[in-house]
C-alpha cells in the first residue's frame, strides 16, 4: 500500500490567493482527518470525515477554510483567501476506526503564504 | 481541549531512560503516542485503551491511569534513533459522540552519544 498521499509537498503563494491541498487516504479506511501543525499550537485537528461525511469541523479556524470529500479516495482542504498566518504544515491522516486504531499520516504539505 | 505534555524538552545521553507525561482534563477513552522526526510525518508508537488493553511498539512502554486521565511513555536504554518530538493524542467521547484525536504540543527529545 502506498500510504496516505498528499499533494503538493510544498506550496508558496501570495496573500489573497486560493490554496487547495489534496489527500488520498489508504484504501479501506473509513476515517479521514485534516491536521494543521505550527510551533505555537502543535498539531490541531481541523476536521474529520467518516465515510465521506464531515463529522466534526469545529477546528476549522474560520470561513476561509473549507474541506470536502467527494469520494472515498479523495479529499481537499481549501483556503480562500489565504493569509500569512495560515502558513503551517498541513497533514492528512486516515484510519479504519476512530479511536481504537492508529492514524496513518501523509507526508504533509508545507504551506507558506507571503 | 489539548492534553498537556511534560516535560517540553529533555536531553539525554545514549543509554539513559526517559519518561514523558500526558494529562487531560477530560475522561479519556484512548491515548495514542507518536514520534515525529524533523521534516517528517508523525509515526505511531503505542495505543492505550480504556480497560487496560495495550498495543504497540516492542521496545517502548506506556501506562494509562484512567482515573487521573494521565498517561506516561517510558523510553528505556535510549538509542540515538529515539531523538525526535513525541506527541500524545487523546480520544474522548463527548455528548455528540466520539471526538477526533486531540494532540498535545509535544515533547522534544534529544539523545546525545
Amino acid at each position: 500500500d502506498a500510504g496516505v498521499i498528499q499533494s503538493p509537498r510544498h506550496e508558496v503563494t501570495e496573500m489573497g490567493q486560493e490554496v487547495t491541498l489534496r489527500c488520498k487516504p489508504i484504501s479501506g479506511h473509513d476515517y479521514l482527518f485534516w491536521y494543521r501543525q505550527t510551533m505555537m499550537r502543535g498539531l490541531e485537528l481541523l476536521i474529520y470525515f467518516n465515510n465521506n461525511v464531515p463529522i466534526d469541523d469545529s477546528g476549522m479556524p474560520e470561513d476561509r477554510f473549507s474541506a470536502k470529500m467527494p469520494n472515498a479516495s479523495f479529499s481537499t482542504l481549501k483556503i480562500q483567501p489565504s493569509e500569512p498566518r495560515d502558513s503551517a504544515v498541513y497533514f492528512c491522516a486516515s484510519s479504519f476506526v476512530l479511536l481504537n486504531e492508529k492514524l496513518f499520516f501523509g507526508s504533509g504539505t508545507q504551506l507558506s503564504v507571503l | 481541549q489539548q492534553p498537556v505534555q511534560s516535560p517540553q524538552a529533555v536531553i539525554l545521553r545514549e543509554g539513559e531512560d526517559a519518561v514523558i507525561n500526558c494529562s487531560s482534563s477530560k475522561a479519556l477513552y484512548s491515548v495514542h503516542w507518536y514520534r515525529q522526526k524533523h521534516g517528517e510525518a508523525p509515526v505511531f508508537l503505542m495505543i492505550l485503551l480504556k480497560g487496560g488493553e495495550q498495543k504497540g511498539h516492542e521496545k517502548i512502554s506506556a501506562s494509562f491511569n484512567e482515573k487521573k486521565q494521565q498517561s506516561s511513555l517510558y523510553l528505556t536504554a535510549s538509542q540515538l534513533s529515539y531523538s525526535g518530538t513525541y506527541f500524545c493524542g487523546t480520544g474522548v467521547y463527548s455528548g455528540g459522540g466520539a471526538d477526533g484525536l486531540t494532540f498535545g504540543k509535544g515533547t522534544h527529545l534529544i539523545i546525545q552519544p
